[in-house]
């Protein structure tokens, strides 16, 4: 079974100042990985995927992720941060081997607060 | 430009009453999902439907059940609903499993 470790709960970073969401997973087979945000009473948008290739991927409002197969990690960075980018983030898994279900598996969350 | 819709917005129910959550995507996708989010807790998996005339249990369906009404719309029914199922729940499609999917707003559940 695949489970996603997000590592920090809460991170707390001042305007202008780069970040790091961390998210671990563990599965031994090929994986999808996904980062959603989630902006105040709102659903969960699509940040960024990794499906194949280039290991560094790069989504939306200027976040990145790195695919480290032999870590398997995909932590998200923003090299500057803006308080509209204040909202909790969610790291997510599937299975692609074909050995068990297709399902999204979510990271319990990282509430991103920007301080002015 | 709707997406993903889900009606209501916000209910409140006592325990055992009953009610359906409703949604509908205008994306032509296959797959469709319910979760349930709770603080601390991420998105749980209630129930999917990997493609129209299909339906299986995700991590957490017991209290639940849906139907996949047509390939636009996938339904969630509470038959006696319990206060543990206060929760936002949301609904999300995607164009097959494994692929990203796209999600509601969200409902808002209270159950007293």
């Amino acid at each position: 079974a695949q489970s996603v470790t997000q590592l920090d709960s809460q991170v707390p970073v001042f305007e202008e100042a780069p970040v790091e969401l961390r998210c671990n997973y563990s599965s031994s087979v090929s994986v999808y990985l996904f980062w959603y945000v989630q902006y105040p009473n709102q659903g969960l948008q699509l940040l960024l995927k990794y499906l194949s290739g280039s290991t560094l991927v790069k989504g939306i409002n200027g976040f990145e992720a790195e695919f480290n197969k032999s870590q398997t990690s995909f932590h998200l960075r923003k090299p500057s941060v803006h308080i509209s980018d204040t909202a909790e983030y969610f790291c997510a898994v599937t299975d692609i081997s074909g050995a068990g279900s297709y399902q999204l598996t979510f990271g319990k969350g990282t509430k991103l607060s920007v301080i002015p | 430009n709707a997406g993903v819709t889900q009606t209501p917005k916000f209910q409140v129910l006592k325990t055992g009453q009953s009610m359906t959550l409703q949604c509908a995507q205008d994306m032509n996708h296959n797959s469709m999902y319910w979760y349930r989010q709770d603080p601390g807790m991420g998105l749980r998996l209630i129930y999917y439907s990997a493609s129209e005339g299909t339906t299986d249990k995700g991590e957490v369906p017991n209290g639940y059940n849906v139907s996949r009404l047509n390939k636009r719309e996938f339904s969630l029914r509470l038959e006696s609903a319990a206060p543990s199922q206060t929760s936002v729940y949301f609904c999300a499609s995607s164009v097959q499993e494994n692929q990203p999917q796209h999600f509601g707003d969200g409902t808002r559940l209270s159950i007293l």
